[in-house]
């Protein structure tokens, strides 16, 4: 069974600074990966997934992602954050339960902006 | 278009005392599912319905039971409610459980039991 590690449970960033959150999953065969964003006290939303085809995905709020087959990677960037960006990001990957696929979650990285 | 829609959004129980979560979606979507979220441990899926009529359990089951009313309605009932039950509980739906598939989340359920 897959299982993803988010190696931050918090970064700390000044506002207009990069920041990258970092995704790992465990296995190399073919996956679907996803970046979810929860802003306080809401549900969580698609931020960008890579399903296949080009391994730099563009998602909402100035998001990417780069998916590294070999590093079995799938990590978030965004070249100036914003106090807005404030929120917990969620990584996950599909794997198969049942006979249906599901979504295997991180436990969550907190961006905190700093003014 | 309301999306996910939960209720209540929050609520206190006694231990031992029961509650049903309801959860609707608009979207006709086939597939539901109920997950709990605790600190620093992520989503954990505790049922999910992958079409109207059919449920199956996830990751976290015990101590819980759940209902696919119709294709719109997944509900979550605690029969004897545990502080351990104590989490924020989400309500989500897709498509259908397939490996590309976007999951859309309600707002969430602040449940604490005491």
């Amino acid at each position: 069974a897959q299982s993803v590690t988010q190696l931050d449970s918090q970064v700390p960033v000044f506002e207009e600074a990069p920041v990258e959150l970092r995704c790992n999953y465990s296995s190399s065969v073919s996956v679907y990966l996803f970046w979810y964003v929860q802003y306080p006290n809401q549900g969580l939303q698609l931020l960008l997934k890579y399903l296949s085809g080009s391994t730099l995905v563009k998602g909402i709020n100035g998001f990417e992602a780069e998916f590294n087959k070999s590093q079995t990677s799938f990590h978030l960037r965004k070249p100036s954050v914003h106090i807005s960006d404030t929120a917990e990001y969620f990584c996950a990957v599909s794997d198969l339960l049942g006979s249906n696929y599901q979504l295997i979650w991180g436990a969550g990285t907190k961006l905190i902006i700093k003014p | 278009n309301a999306g996910v829609t939960q209720t209540p959004k929050f609520q206190v129980l006694k231990t031992g005392q029961s509650m049903t979560l309801q959860c609707a979606q608009d979207m006709n979507h086939n597939s539901m599912y109920w997950y709990r979220q605790d600190p620093g441990m992520g989503l954990r899926l505790i049922y999910y319905s992958a079409s109207e009529g059919t449920t199956d359990k996830g990751e976290v089951p015990n101590g819980y039971n759940v209902s696919r009313l119709n294709k719109r309605e997944f509900s979550l009932r605690l029969e004897s409610a545990a502080p351990s039950q104590t989490s924020v509980y989400f309500c989500a739906s897709s498509i259908r459980g397939n490996m590309n598939t976007e999951a859309f989340f309600g707002q969430g359920t602040r449940l604490t039991v005491v």
